[in-house]
């Protein structure tokens, strides 16, 4: 049982690059969520899906674009980078209680 | 709308010292309310939860206490270890809803 995972750990962009963020988890949560971490910002919640096939937009979405593949998989897609998105991005899932989430372990993204 | 308010850090403690971190919200309704742990380099890890009014949640050998008429969730430890240095998260959610509201989060640094 490996609870959220995210891929990359780490990642190097430079400005107007593209990349995709992959995020899975095993616990058949029906909602998952993409957030960053900014310091002094605290969490700001980018996108979220209340359940399979359904994406809604958070606090800060613009610059970013998801997809829920299925139940186990939601991915955050930068189109063109830019610096200001230089962050730690977290995963996370949850249940029926919808406060209780499970983090995954969060991509280190820096954009020159 | 809704907010959540923790005191600012960073909080430095020495070992065996009794530990508060303030906690107090904002909302409309009855939400519950959360507190989350994240040690360096990793995601936020579900520490205690309160649903109601009067509830204490307990963990690890912490606890805060749901007072709605202060609108507070107060996070203490007895004695805290040079282990629980992290950084603390306050949150609140809705029955229902789909989003969570973090604080900013304080960070704990216990010396040996």
């Amino acid at each position: 049982n490996a609870g959220v995972t995210q891929t990359p750990k780490f990642q190097v962009l430079k400005t107007g690059q593209s990349m995709t963020l992959q995020c899975a988890q095993d616990m058949n949560h029906n909602s998952m969520y993409w957030y960053r971490q900014d310091p002094g910002m605290g969490l700001r919640l980018i996108y979220y899906s209340a359940s399979e096939g359904t994406t809604d937009k958070g606090e800060v979405p613009n610059g970013y674009n998801v997809s829920r593949l299925n139940k186990r998989e939601f991915s955050l897609r930068l189109e063109s980078a830019a610096p200001s998105q230089t962050s730690v991005y977290f995963c996370a899932s949850s249940g029926l209680e919808r406060g209780e989430q499970y983090f995954g372990p969060g991509t280190r993204l820096t954009v020159t | 709308g809704d907010s959540v308010t923790q005191m600012e850090g960073p909080v430095t403690l020495s070992e065996e010292a009794f530990l508060t971190i303030n906690c107090t919200y904002t909302a409309t309704g009855y939400p519950s309310l959360f507190w989350y742990v994240q040690y360096p380099g990793e995601g936020l890890q579900l520490l205690l939860k309160a649903t109601k009014a009067d509830d204490k949640g307990s963990n690890k050998g912490f606890e805060a206490t749901y007072r709605k008429e202060t609108t507070s969730f107060h996070l203490e430890k007895g004695s805290v270890q040079v282990s629980d240095s992290a950084v603390y998260f306050c949150a609140l959610s809705h029955t229902g809803g789909f989003k969570t509201i973090f604080g900013a989060g304080t960070r704990l640094f216990v010396k040996a």
